[in-house]
């Protein structure tokens, strides 16, 4: 069964860091693109990073672009997402994912449960 | 970047309807395309794949139609526990938008 968990969320000051991860099982890790999905109270899905199965390929939505980086590690099976100068709009439920593929043109298939991260002074 | 657009934002329809939910590209995707569930309070759900491909365990009442821009998700015949939020999501390429969603409830 798949399972991802993600942890590292919590409350920040806006300018501040948080770093995300997301421990992945059930699956071969490393032949999976993975990707971090947000939605922010009452809203909709926000697509924010993907990551090729390799990590070689790293894509980003303009509105974390220079500020967030994704990252895995394939020998621990974990996910990660670095989040810096963090604003009050990036407030939201982040959620790890897996897609079908090992290339980040695929659907995604599971989900984690969310993570929420809240940027208030 | 391209713009992923859904229409109706929300829809009340009676159990046993059909129901139609559209989203439109605005340019061609071919058929990367998929739709997902969410219920409230819950974690989205894989629905269809590739616009017509029923994920495994996803009820037959479900089916996705269309390529290039404009696609269809619908549910031939509207159950409660179909209350939720549906959207689509384009990943022919990064950025992998989602659209805005729509509300389906039960009239």
């Amino acid at each position: 069964e798949v399972q991802l968990l993600e942890s590292g969320g919590g409350l920040v000051q806006p300018g501040g860091s948080l770093r995300l991860s997301c421990a992945a099982s059930g699956f071969t890790f490393s032949s999976y693109a993975m990707s971090w999905v947000r939605q922010a109270p009452g809203k909709g899905l926000e697509w924010v990073s993907a990551i090729s199965g390799s990590g070689d390929s790293t894509y980003y939505a303009d509105s974390v672009k220079g500020r967030f980086t994704i990252s895995r590690d394939n020998s621990k099976n974990t996910l990660f997402l670095q989040m810096n100068s963090l604003r009050a709009d990036d407030t939201a439920v982040y959620y790890c994912a897996k897609l079908r593929s090992v290339v980040v043109v695929a659907a995604t298939n599971h989900w984690g449960q969310g993570i929420l991260v809240t940027v208030s002074s | 970047d391209i713009q992923m657009t859904q229409s109706p934002s929300s829809l009340s329809a009676s159990v046993g309807d059909r129901v139609t939910i559209t989203c439109r590209a605005s340019q061609g995707i071919s058929n990367y395309l998929a739709w997902y569930q969410q219920k409230p309070g819950k974690v989205p759900k894989l629905l269809i794949y590739a616009a017509s491909t029923l994920q495994s365990g996803v009820p037959s009442r479900f089916s996705g139609s269309g390529s290039g821009t404009d696609f269809t998700l619908t549910i031939s015949s509207l159950q409660p526990e179909d209350v939720a939020t549906y959207y689509c999501q384009k990943y022919n390429s990064a950025p992998l938008t989602f659209g805005g969603g729509t509300r389906v409830e039960i009239k």
